[in-house]
């Protein structure tokens, strides 16, 4: 049971490149959230899905876009990177029945931008 | 709106010591509270969520209503007790977590 898969690990992109984050989770969970790890600020929520067929932006959308593919996939896209963009990028699932009963993490991609 | 404050971003003990990481939230209905940790180089996980009132690796936190506090205790630190730790909230019809700012705990030797 592979919980949340997120590919790729790591990556390096230049300046104005894009790139597309790939996150999959197997738990049949509803809904599926894309994070930021920054030092000193914390986990910011970029988007989230509450369910298949919807999407939301959370505290710092801006230079992102999201696809939730189906149930199981949920993308997000770097349409050009900017070196602020840099950080640890994870993905989470939750089953979201009426109340968030906690999330399954990924194991989060390394991103640089430069 | 929900918010979660973890008033210190380093907290340094030693080794044998006892250790609180402090979690302070606001929120006017009934929350449910979690504690996550994430290892060196790992994926954050679940260390324990205060509605099932365990100890996972001997850390406890008590939901206190009355001063809106959930605090992690454990009362002898190791040394593999250090790591990034998150509080984070869930409020009824809420889609997603609400987390704070995290604390760093390193355990001296």
């Amino acid at each position: 049971n592979a919980g949340v898969t997120q590919t790729p690990k790591f990556q390096v992109l230049k300046t104005g490149q894009s790139m597309t984050l790939q996150c999959a989770q197997d738990m049949n969970h509803n809904s599926m959230y894309w994070y930021r790890q920054d030092p000193g600020m914390g986990l910011r929520l970029i988007y989230y899905s509450a369910s298949e067929g919807t999407t939301d932006k959370g505290e710092v959308p801006n230079g992102y876009n999201v696809s939730r593919l189906n149930k199981r996939e949920f993308s997000l896209r770097l349409e050009s990177a900017a070196p602020s963009q840099t950080s640890v990028y994870f993905c989470a699932s939750s089953e979201a029945l009426g109340r968030i009963n906690g999330y399954t993490f990924g194991s989060g991609t390394r991103l640089t931008v430069v | 709106a929900q918010r979660v404050t973890q008033p210190e971003k380093l907290l340094s003990v030693f080794k044998g010591a006892p250790v609180e990481l402090k979690c302070n939230y606001s929120y006017s209905g009934s929350p449910e509270l979690f504690w996550y940790v994430q290892y060196s180089r790992q994926r954050l996980q679940l260390l324990l969520r205060h509605i099932s009132r365990e100890s996972i690796k001997g850390f406890t936190a008590d939901l206190n209503k009355g001063e809106t506090s959930f605090h992690l205790k454990k009362p002898f630190a190791q040394e593999e007790d250090s790591a990034m730790y998150y509080c984070a909230l869930s409020s009824q019809g809420a889609q997603k977590l609400v987390f704070g700012q995290g604390t760093r705990l390193t355990i001296n030797p």
